[in-house]
């Protein structure tokens, strides 16, 4: 099937800096990929859609000033957690779409963000 | 809005069969899905139904009803490697794809 990866599978950073995460379809060109985030104990929550050679459509409540994407070409997606402050911690999830399937969505392996 | 509901915890013997239920109220569907995941990965995906019915896939099932707005998950011949959080999600919307995610019912299988 499908494979997406992500990078970092992991990040310790101070608060105030910044942090970019990627997402890459390997083997397939996704011209739709999404972005979860889940806290502790609870479900994925859909930050984010991100969109190739366009602005990403935020879901209500996300600061699209805090949490840069960027869709630069078919394979890639970037998620920039600007400014992290202790509350971002989290695993960040991204999704890609196959349009060559009919509905599927795979996902990546995950990165786990944590800021001191 | 998108409503999804789904027990938060359900503990079954190896070797036994559980049935994690779902009801969604959604402002659209095309399709549900369900996902396994375990803790600290990603989802894996499991099963899809987009017509009422039931879809066998080995030792896991599921239905759909969508007059109900109802979903289960069957999970036979439990085993040890079983024990995680079962996701369901609903497609609300044929163009955009998005998903929205219940809160998660944890499995626990004991020996």
């Amino acid at each position: 099937g499908a494979v997406v990866s992500q990078h970092p599978s992991w990040v310790i950073c101070k608060s105030g800096t910044s942090v970019k995460i990627e997402c890459r379809s390997l083997d397939f060109q996704a011209t739709t990929m999404f972005w979860y985030r889940q806290f502790p104990k609870q479900s994925l929550m859909l930050m984010a859609t991100s969109n190739e050679g366009s602005k990403a459509t935020y879901e209500q409540g996300v600061e699209k000033d805090k949490f840069l994407i960027n869709h630069a070409s078919l394979t890639l997606s970037t998620l920039t957690v600007t400014s992290a402050h202790p509350e971002d911690s989290s695993f960040y999830i991204c999704s890609a779409r196959d349009p060559g399937a009919s509905y599927e969505q795979y996902f990546g392996p995950g990165t786990r963000l944590t800021v001191t | 809005g998108q409503n999804i509901d789904q027990p938060t915890e359900m503990t079954a013997t190896e070797g036994a069969i559980v049935q994690i239920n779902c009801t969604y109220q959604t402002s659209g569907f095309n399709g549900l899905f369900w996902y396994q995941q375990h803790a600290g990965e990603a989802p894996t995906f499991l099963s899809y139904n987009v017509l009422d019915g039931l879809e066998e896939k080995g030792r896991f099932s599921s239905f759909l009803s969508r007059s109900k707005g109802y979903s289960y998950l069957l999970l036979k011949e439990l085993q040890m490697k079983d024990s995680a959080s079962y996701l369901c999600a609903v497609s609300g919307d044929y163009n955009d794809y998005k998903l929205s995610f219940g809160a998660g019912t944890t499995v626990t299988v004991r020996a």
